[in-house]
């Protein structure tokens, strides 16, 4: 069963500040998605990683997928307090019907 | 740009009541999918849909669900007999192309049983 782990659960930073959320997961894949959730909100899709190696960036958030080591990073550069949602990683398992499995989520807080 | 359209956006029912949750998925896209969040939990996948039948199923939908694509453009979750157990956000997705470009989410209705 695939299992997708997200850390830290929870990221206090202040504004100006970088910082990285890790995203594991536990079987094959080679597509993953990151997404973003407000209080309430849907989820807004902001990167889709198809394949080993592949690096997106968008603003001040760039993602990045190592499939040998099954890692997803998303790194947050100078965050700014509108970067406050909470982030999901959600993976394809290999030879399913697309399903997407999410992790736990990561709530970020960005202070003055 | 193309939405994902569900309706209605709250719903409030009586535990046992039958429920059905209504989404218009893009109109190009060929791949649909029903996800649900219990308040403040992570997303879980609940079914799958393509080419007017299941592709894939959970343990949660279990007998008491059901989807179905009555017509061209609509896509409905129904819930036979709600339990509290039930309450949480569902949310209808699609895609063109098993995801290879990506799912669009639609803005979720929420159902609380009471």
């Amino acid at each position: 069963e695939l299992k997708v782990e997200q850390n830290p659960l929870f990221l206090s930073m202040q504004e100006g500040k970088n910082y990285t959320i890790y995203c594991n997961y536990s079987t094959t894949s080679d597509r993953l998605y990151w997404y973003r959730q407000d209080p309430g909100k849907s989820l807004e899709s902001l990167f889709v990683l198809l394949s080993n190696g592949a690096v997106k960036q968008e603003g001040r958030l760039m993602a990045s997928l190592d499939t040998k080591a099954r890692l997803s990073t998303l790194h947050i550069t100078a965050a700014v307090h509108d970067l406050s949602a909470t982030y999901f990683c959600a993976v394809v398992n290999t030879g399913t019907a697309s399903k997407l499995t999410f992790g736990t989520g990561t709530r970020l807080q960005v202070t003055l | 740009e193309p939405e994902v359209t569900q309706t209605p956006s709250h719903q409030v029912t009586q535990m046992g009541q039958e429920v059905i949750l209504r989404c218009v998925p893009i109109s190009n896209h060929l791949y649909f999918y029903w996800y649900r969040q219990i308040l403040g939990q992570k997303v879980e996948f609940l079914v799958s849909f393509y080419n007017n039948e299941i592709s894939e199923k959970s343990e949660i939908f279990d007998d008491q669900f059901s989807v179905e694509r009555p017509d061209g453009s609509n896509f409905t979750l129904k819930i036979r007999s709600t339990k509290l157990e039930d309450s949480a956000m569902y949310f209808c997705a699609s895609s063109e192309a098993e995801g290879r470009y990506g799912y669009t989410f639609g803005s979720g209705t929420r159902l609380t049983v009471v």
